[in-house]
């Protein structure tokens, strides 16, 4: 079993459409949480962390259930520009290593 | 201020070679990570320095991998002898300190192809 799963896509929306995506974590002792996002080609930069609490940044949401070992993304109002792939992404106990998803692909299409 | 910078873009080698890649990690950050994503699977995490000391190499693959900072500044990693399964994305990633607080900034990759 993969330490971190993601649903790997392709997520197909308009623009404008509210999309959300889910992923699931093996290890209860994760402390930290996070989302990336990946362009084609490039390199992973960070989205947003994810807190006990939910938190929200303009038309991004993330939420956490540690008691699922559960997180999601909730992207509203999409835009041609959200097009990318968005990773999940684990830090595991003490250790500062990340533990990544396979990401999940979203296309936004006029 | 200048990002994490790696080097060589791409490489493309026979099965047997040796490759070196290097990463140049944002200045004044004393993390320094190497990860791999091999073709259809999630990056994976390799190692962890800390200055020039190995904090955590429980993802490197074998011992045909060989990493080092020497100085704590650059970074190598060495693959010798290179086999058709190290082809992948080989990034780098720095941080300022340890903790969620402080982000890992990726550089933007190897591209290796071992042929």
């Amino acid at each position: 079993r993969k330490e971190v799963e993601q649903d790997p896509g392709p997520f197909n929306v308009p623009e404008g459409a509210t999309v959300a995506f889910n992923c699931t974590y093996s290890n209860s002792a994760s402390q930290s949480f996070f989302w990336y996002r990946q362009d084609c080609r490039k390199e992973p930069k960070l989205l947003m962390s994810v807190y006990s609490s939910g938190n929200e940044d303009g038309r991004f949401t993330a939420q956490l259930n540690r008691a699922s070992q559960y997180i999601s993304l909730l992207i509203r109002d999409s835009k041609l520009s959200d097009s990318a792939t968005y990773l999940c992404v684990v830090r595991p106990g003490s250790f500062q290593k990340l533990v990544f998803g396979t990401g999940t692909r979203l296309l936004v299409s006029p | 201020e200048a990002g994490v910078t790696q080097f060589p873009s791409h490489s493309v080698i026979e099965k047997g070679q040796t490759v070196t890649l290097r990463c140049d990690p944002i200045s004044g950050h004393d993390n320094l990570y190497w990860y791999r994503r091999v073709m259809g699977k999630e990056i994976k995490f390799l190692l962890h320095f800390v200055k020039e000391s190995k904090q955590d190499e429980s993802g490197m693959p074998n011992n045909r991998f060989l990493a080092e900072r020497t100085g704590g500044t650059y970074s190598t990693l060495k693959v010798q002898p290179a086999e058709l399964e190290d082809s992948g994305v080989y990034f780098c990633a720095s941080s300022q300190d340890i903790g969620s607080a402080y982000e890992q900034y990726f550089g933007p990759g190897t591209r290796l192809t071992v042929t």
